[in-house]
């Protein structure tokens, strides 16, 4: 069974643009996470999505949205990049909307900001 | 909010040793608490993960424990080999309500 995969791998975006992640679950899984690790730092929680509807926000700026559709699948969008935007995004996905279940994470999105 | 503390930053293991990685967290109401292992380049790998009314829980070489009157847990790796370098993350359930809040993460080199 394929994991949950996550698109594009790498992406380089100048200041001020905007960009769009996409994440597949796992087969059958319902919910979907997106956190942001800065190099050096543990992941930080930007959203979760359960059954198409926002569960969870983060406190990230409104420049960052999320959406999840009728298939599982899920974007996260940042507008307005700033510098500090450059981190590896995860996107994580579990069964339940629950969060004390198994979570489990794609490879990640390397976003650099220049 | 949760807080979820992480100690040592690095460890260094000679093969074959055991490695102990301890978590505090400050949220009493937290009840479930993974592990995950991140290799470079690679997205989190969950390994091991508890429950609150769990004190103990073991797979194979890897064991986790829990204190919930101390709030702290731990990670114990026996036999280290040298692919069991990585970063590894302890996690606790959020006070968002629908998130993990993460460790800083602990970088463990395994020496041969």
């Amino acid at each position: 069974d394929a994991g949950v995969t996550q698109s594009p791998t790498h992406l380089i975006k100048t200041r001020g643009q905007h960009v769009t992640l996409r994440c597949s679950p796992i087969s059958g899984h319902k919910s979907v996470s997106w956190y942001q690790q800065v190099l050096g730092q543990g992941p930080q929680f930007i959203f979760q999505y359960y059954e198409k509807e926002e569960r969870g926000r983060g406190n990230f700026p409104d420049r960052f949205s999320a959406r999840q559709f009728p298939n599982y699948s899920s974007e996260l969008n940042v507008n307005a990049l700033l510098l500090g935007d450059s981190a590896l995004y995860l996107c994580a996905s579990s069964f339940q909307g629950a969060v004390n279940t198994e979570a489990f994470f794609g490879q990640g999105t390397r976003l650099t900001v220049v | 909010g949760e807080n979820v503390e992480q100690h040592p930053s690095t460890l260094s293991v000679q093969e074959g040793d055991s490695a102990v990685i301890k978590c505090t967290y400050s949220d009493s109401a937290s009840n479930y608490f993974p592990w995950y292992k991140q290799e470079l380049g690679k997205g989190p790998q969950l390994i091991i993960d508890i429950r609150s009314n769990v004190g103990e829980k073991k797979d194979q070489r890897i064991a986790v424990t829990l204190n919930k009157t101390a709030k702290h847990f731990s990670l114990h790796i026996t036999e280290t080999q040298p692919e069991d370098s990585a970063v590894y993350f302890c996690a606790a359930i959020g006070n968002y309500g629908q998130n993990f809040v993460f460790g800083p993460g602990t970088r463990l080199s395994v020496l041969p």
